[in-house]
């Protein structure tokens, strides 16, 4: 089956850690993106990948840092610049970028920060 | 300012009724427009893609877009208990292809 994977899906993060946050897809899509969500409010783009080794701040890149050295894997870091990092993470790709391209997610990733 | 505008609801719906879901966005070039459904915990799921004025159907769903009041909007017919969930609305920003969305309305079936 194709589809979006994202590990782990529990992540507990102590003060000053970095941590990496897994998304693997087998879709053969080109776009991928992370997205942040915090209860109550709109999913917010955190970075984004049109190809392989090419990637785009989103509007809340800061503290966080990514790579596209493959195709199909798009490991977002969360850095201990990132001041209030608990939230829902989403991994999400679509076949390119933008136009009519209906994005996918994966499970999730919800980090706390301890 | 690029923004989305849902009503948080919670919407309470009887089991059998219409839901009707409506959305507001700011981008008056925009040309994509989406419905997504979240159950509590998981991650979104796309339910409606809609990119021309009008209705568009599918099984139970039909979403609904007028881009000159800059409105887009999701019926439910025949709303089940399972229907039950936040449902999030995304317009595509063509200037730099981001999904700009809603905080999501709160959708309840009551049995």
């Amino acid at each position: 089956d194709g589809g979006i994977t994202q590990s782990p899906k529990y992540l507990f993060r102590k003060e000053g850690q970095n941590v990496t946050l897994s998304c693997e897809q087998n879709l053969n899509h080109d776009a991928m993106y992370w997205y942040r969500q915090d209860p109550g409010q709109g999913l917010r783009l955190i970075y984004y990948s049109q190809i392989v080794n090419d990637f785009q701040k989103g509007d809340i890149a800061e503290g966080y840092s990514v790579s596209r050295e493959k195709k199909e894997s798009f490991p977002l870091t969360v850095t201990s610049a990132q001041k209030n990092p608990t939230a829902f993470y989403l991994c999400a790709s679509s076949p390119t970028l933008g136009g009519y391209n209906e994005q996918f997610f994966g499970p999730g990733t919800r980090l706390t920060v301890l | 300012q690029k923004e989305v505008e849902q009503n948080s609801g919670p919407l309470s719906v009887p089991e059998g009724a219409i839901a009707s879901l409506n959305c507001t966005y700011s981008d008056r070039g925009s040309q994509s427009f989406f419905w997504y459904r979240q159950y509590s915990g998981k991650s979104p799921e796309l339910i409606m893609s809609i990119y021309s004025n009008g209705d568009k159907e599918d099984g139970r769903f039909t979403a609904q877009l007028n881009k000159a009041s800059q409105y887009v909007s999701l019926l439910i017919r025949d709303s089940q208990p399972s229907d039950s969930a936040t449902y999030l609305c995304a317009f595509l920003m063509d200037s730099n292809y981001q999904l700009i969305w809603g905080a999501g309305t709160k959708l309840i079936i009551k049995p």
